[in-house]
């Protein structure tokens, strides 16, 4: 596609379901990015991926998260057992590549994926 | 640990003015520097990248200026308009240059 695409757009679950989030990059974009954005405040980092495997999970809150990708290309992040601290814009970006000093670092966001547990 | 500051509080211009955002950072000498732009309900989007070699890079209205030596870089709007109002993020590689680290953002309003 021209873009990166998220579904859903909009997400509402009970505290305690589990949550699947799906992210589309753009083709031939080997890095993919999870960030999270609660109202007001800044991108929290969550996982990058690079091609299939994840050399950075340091951004993961809690062992209730975990994200794959598989054929490097669409990549889930999946949330365990919600909390309502869970809720924010979960936000995908992807990019050529990741190395320190080049322009294949410039991130394409997707639009996001507003979750509320209730 | 790594840190980027923006300046939290909105900044309110007339049209036509030049705006200027802040970014700082500490412990650390990242490779380079980007600056984001967000509007409501949307995902950022990317507008420059500026090189730690250098020192100012330009795109149409805008104008980004990179001091490493004060750990700093300035995001210029010329001329700006109301349709410039949206937040703007900066972003560097940490150490290692694998993950983005973006600033909290500033928020821009340019009034007609």
């Amino acid at each position: 596609g021209a873009g990166v695409s998220q579904s859903p757009s909009n997400k509402v679950t009970e505290k305690g379901k589990d949550v699947e989030l799906r992210c589309d990059p753009i083709s031939g974009h080997t890095a993919l990015y999870w960030y999270r954005q609660s109202l007001g405040q800044g991108l929290e980092f969550l996982i990058y991926f690079q091609g299939n495997s994840a050399p950075d999970k340091s951004g993961l809150p809690s062992d209730r998260f975990s994200a794959e990708r598989t054929g490097g290309s669409v990549s889930t992040l999946t949330i365990q057992r919600t909390q309502q601290e869970d809720s924010a814009v979960y936000l995908c970006a992807s990019s050529l590549g990741s190395s320190g000093g080049s322009s294949y670092n410039e991130q394409f966001f997707g639009p996001g994926t507003r979750l509320t547990v209730l | 640990s790594q840190k980027i500051e923006q300046n939290s509080e909105a900044l309110n211009i007339q049209e036509g003015k030049t705006a200027t955002l802040t970014c700082n950072y500490t412990n650390y000498s990242p490779a380079y520097l980007q600056w984001y732009r967000q509007d409501p309900g949307r995902g950022p989007v990317f507008l420059l990248l500026i090189r730690e070699n250098e020192k100012e890079k330009r795109k149409e209205r805008l104008k980004v200026t990179f001091d490493t030596t004060l750990k700093q870089s300035l995001f210029h709007i010329t001329a700006s308009q109301p349709a410039d109002s949206a937040t703007y993020l900066c972003a560097l590689p940490n150490t290692g240059g694998f993950k983005t680290i973006f600033g909290a953002g500033t928020r821009l309003f340019v009034k007609a």
